[in-house]
């Protein structure tokens, strides 16, 4: 398996645009997670999806953000309208069930707002 | 609620040094307990894992054991090299959703 797959890798926008982040999990795994790493608070959880079902939404931020999950191979991240500060790593990840939980990641969205 | 608490970094060794990061987790039960680290402009990578109290996992010369006592998962290695430098994350996982400490930054020079 080609392991998590997220795209695009680097995304420069202007303020007030909207921002879509993709993801790929790794086929067979039920849980779909979406974080978000900065260097003041780390990584943090922002949703999480079971079976393709948001689970926990309680780490968005705000409004702004929104997650989907239309079929078990693909997840979206939107942010509308974007503003400067959630310029950061977004990183989305999959596990093959909770019990484990040892998730694995893709590489990364690296999310610039100017 | 849960929580995993790392020691700040960043840890600074020359090469073949003893490595040492310490964790410790807040959780209800018995959560399994991981190591993952970071490298430059890549996502997160499971290093090893404990499931259960007294169980030591290892790898790549890295070991943690998972002591229930202090509830502690502390990483170790006896010689590190300048490849190690990473960013390591202790997380908490097992029935519970994951969740990672602030992660430790090890920078070793050669």
């Amino acid at each position: 398996d080609a392991g998590v797959i997220q795209s695009p890798r680097h995304e420069v926008t202007e303020m007030g645009q909207e921002v879509t982040l993709r993801c790929k999990p790794i086929s067979g795994h039920d849980y779909l997670f979406w974080y978000r790493q900065t260097m003041m608070r780390g990584l943090e959880l922002l949703i999480y999806f079971n079976n393709n079902v948001p689970i926990d939404d309680s780490g968005m931020p705000e409004d702004r953000f929104s997650a989907k999950m239309p079929n078990a191979s693909f997840s979206t991240l939107k942010i509308q309208p974007s503003e400067p500060r959630d310029s950061a790593v977004y990183f989305c990840a999959s596990s093959r069930d909770r019990r484990s939980s040892e998730a694995f990641f893709g590489q990364g969205t690296r999310l610039t707002v100017v | 609620g849960d929580s995993v608490t790392q020691m700040e970094g960043p840890v600074t060794l020359s090469e073949e040094a003893f490595l040492t990061i310490n964790c410790t987790y807040t959780a209800t039960g018995y959560p399994s307990l991981f190591w993952y680290v970071q490298y430059p402009g890549e996502g997160l990578q499971l290093l090893l894992k404990a499931t259960k109290a007294d169980d030591k996992g290892s790898n790549k010369g890295f070991e943690a054991t998972y002591r229930k006592e202090t509830t502690s998962f502390h990483l170790e290695k006896g010689s590190v090299q300048v490849s190690d430098s990473a960013v390591y994350f202790c997380a908490l996982g097992g029935s519970y959703i994951p969740t990672f400490g602030r992660g430790t930054s090890l920078i070793v020079h050669p």
